[in-house]
This record gives C-alpha cells, sequence and structure tokens, in this order.
C-alpha cells in the first residue's frame, strides 16, 4: 500500500458527461501528479500540483482540469467525455515535487465511457 | 521532450531465469531512472531507481545497471518466480526545475512455474 488514495474505483458513465475523480496523497506530500494508462498510450502524465499550485503540464486535453485543495487532496475533472477516454487514470504523489523526488502511486480510477 | 523506448514488449521466462529488460533515453540531461512493477488491478509500484552518478544499483534480486554514454539502463531479475509476473515500467527525469517523469511503454513478464 503507497498510501496514496483514489476514489472511485471505477466509473462507468456516458459520452456527454463529466466526472470528477479524487485522490489523497499520502501523509506529508506536497505534490500531486495525475496519469493517464491506455492501452495503446501507456503511461501519459497529464498535470502537476505542488501544495495548491499548478507546477507541470502535459498532455492534458482542455476538456480535463484539475485542481489541489488546502487540505492536499487533489480532484481531476473530465468533461464532454468521449469514448476515447475511458482508460484508467492514476494519481501520484512526492513530497516536494522537484529534481529527483520518488512518485508513489495510487491504485487508480477506471473509467468506462459508453 | 524526453522519449522513452523500452524492450521487449513481452517476455516469458521460466522460473528461476533470469530476466532482463532494456530501456534507452533521449534527452542526456535526464538523471533519474525509476523502474516501476505494476500488477493487474494495481497501481504502480517503485522497486528500484538509480541516479546518474551511479552505475549500477542491487536490491536482492533485483538490479539496475545505467550507461549514461549509450543513454540506456537496464533492469535485472536474477532467480525469477511466478510473483515476478507483471508489467515493469521504466522512466527517466531531468533533475531540473520542475521536471516530470516519462514512462516507456512498459513490458509484461510472464514467469512460469
Amino acid at each position: 500500500d503507497s498510501g496514496v488514495t483514489q476514489t472511485p474505483k471505477h466509473l462507468i458513465t456516458a459520452t456527454g458527461q463529466r466526472v470528477t475523480l479524487r485522490c489523497s496523497p499520502r501523509s506529508g506530500d506536497l505534490s500531486v501528479y495525475w496519469y493517464q494508462q491506455s492501452l495503446d498510450q501507456g503511461l501519459q502524465f497529464l498535470i502537476q500540483y505542488y501544495n495548491g499550485e499548478e507546477r507541470a503540464k502535459g498532455n492534458i486535453l482542455e476538456r480535463f482540469s484539475a485542481q489541489q485543495f488546502p487540505d492536499l487532496h487533489s480532484e481531476l475533472n473530465l468533461s464532454s467525455l468521449e469514448l476515447g477516454d475511458s482508460a484508467l487514470y492514476f494519481c501520484a504523489s512526492s513530497v516536494a515535487g522537484s529534481g529527483t523526488d520518488t512518485q508513489y502511486f495510487g491504485p487508480g480510477t477506471r473509467l468506462t465511457v459508453l | 521532450g524526453e522519449n522513452v523506448e523500452q524492450h521487449p514488449s513481452t517476455l516469458s521466462v521460466q522460473e528461476g531465469d533470469s530476466a532482463v529488460i532494456k530501456c534507452t533515453y533521449s534527452d542526456s540531461a535526464s538523471n533519474y531512472f525509476p523502474w516501476y512493477k505494476q500488477e493487474l488491478g494495481k497501481g504502480p509500484q517503485l522497486i528500484i531507481d538509480i541516479r546518474s552518478n551511479v552505475g549500477e544499483k542491487k536490491d536482492q534480486r533485483i538490479a539496475v545497471t545505467l550507461n549514461k554514454t549509450a543513454k540506456h539502463f537496464s533492469l535485472h531479475i536474477t532467480e525469477t518466480q511466478p510473483e515476478d509476473s507483471a508489467v515493469y515500467f521504466c522512466a527517466a527525469q531531468l533533475n531540473s526545475g520542475y521536471s516530470t517523469l516519462t514512462f516507456g511503454k512498459g513490458t509484461m513478464l510472464l514467469v512460469s512455474p
């Protein structure tokens, strides 16, 4: 158990809908990362937050957004969902989020868009 | 940006054999190389990492080697066991500012009893 928690474990929804995925980092970690894992694209970095501020952006679509709250938990919002958004979404956390911090991954949320 | 290539995509071995997974990276400024193991239905778990000031690191049956000149690094698992069966990912990261991890596509390792 990495200490990173994610809810829900599974999410099934329809095209055009909006969902929110939640992540709680390990105790003491200030940085949160979001990744998308699909069969053809592998693990793709989406976005990173550090102590409430956006720190780095990867291949995140404009339909997707995230935030990190004062208690350091983070939410990833996915809107106008398409079939291709079906994937595993992972959250990871690290102590500081700079240099070569070790990232610890949560168990993921499996999103299915029908 | 950084690009990480990983080979092979699948690897089948007999229990007790060794397994080697290789990765190459493109950005010579990368200097942190973690390896993650992902079991079915779970998130990636860090199993070993190496920084560019070290050529080799070992932890029991697992070792990682790094060749900075050739820009490649490898994961070696000795005396494989069925519980080693999983998908293994390599990754590379720059040690500057707020750089992020770039992952390889993964290797599915199957260890047969």
